[in-house]
């Protein structure tokens, strides 16, 4: 089946930049996702690109995507304690289908 | 509020009975989702609907029932609880291709 694949762990000094990618096998995905998750909470839509698009900015968050090699990266400016969460990245196959396909998820630690 | 939302937040139950698992929208979405999250797995789907009296199964369906009577109910049952089946569950809603949005959980322990 399709998969999608994460780092497990980043971490950051705060008011550094980070970066966290992921990459996916489904060539025929149409829209790629950033979820966070804070502890004991649900999964918050951060952001997502459609993958007709290489680049999606909004405030802090930069969305990169580069369709050839299936690698899609999130960066946070300016990291701050906040950001501190879990970030799933996620794939829509475009094969007529709704389900979504999640990475293991990036555990970022923010270190003040 | 308009949202999702999930009912109970915490269940202990033992292996054995049956529980059910709340999830209700207010958004009018067709689409609706159960997964399960684990350490080691990330998030599985269970069950999918598409509209009301539609279902499907997702990636780990065994053990688990569901219903959709209404668009926006779409309840999860487990008939007889096993331990492998504690884990925090998590549904989600979606008006077609529009984001999933999620609900805060349930974090469900089978003794």
């Amino acid at each position: 089946g399709e998969d999608v694949e994460q780092s497990l762990f980043l971490s950051v000094r705060e008011g550094d930049s980070s970066v966290i990618n992921c990459t996916y096998t489904d060539s025929s995905s149409t829209y790629l996702y950033w979820y966070k998750q804070e502890p004991g909470a649900g999964l918050q839509l951060l952001t997502y690109i459609f993958s007709n698009m290489d680049m999606k900015q909004d405030q802090r968050l930069t969305v990169l995507l580069n369709k050839k090699d299936k690698h899609l990266s999130l960066r946070i400016a300016d990291t701050q304690t906040g950001d501190s969460a879990i970030y799933f990245c996620a794939e829509k196959s475009g094969a007529g289908s709704y389900q979504l396909t999640f990475g293991k998820g990036t555990k970022l630690s923010v270190i003040p | 509020d308009a949202g999702i939302t999930q009912s109970p937040r915490y269940k202990i139950t033992e292996t054995g009975r049956q529980v059910t698992l709340m999830c209700h929208q207010t958004w009018s979405h067709s689409y609706m989702f159960w997964y399960r999250q684990d350490l080691g797995h990330g998030l599985r789907l269970i069950y999918y609907s598409a509209a009301a009296d539609i279902t499907d199964k997702g990636e780990v369906p065994d053990g688990y029932v569901v219903s959709r009577s209404k668009t926006e109910n779409f309840p999860l049952t487990l008939e007889s609880a096993t331990r492998s089946q504690t884990s925090v569950y998590f549904c989600a809603s979606s008006g077609g291709d529009q984001p999933q949005h999620f609900g805060d959980g349930t974090r469900l322990s089978i003794l």
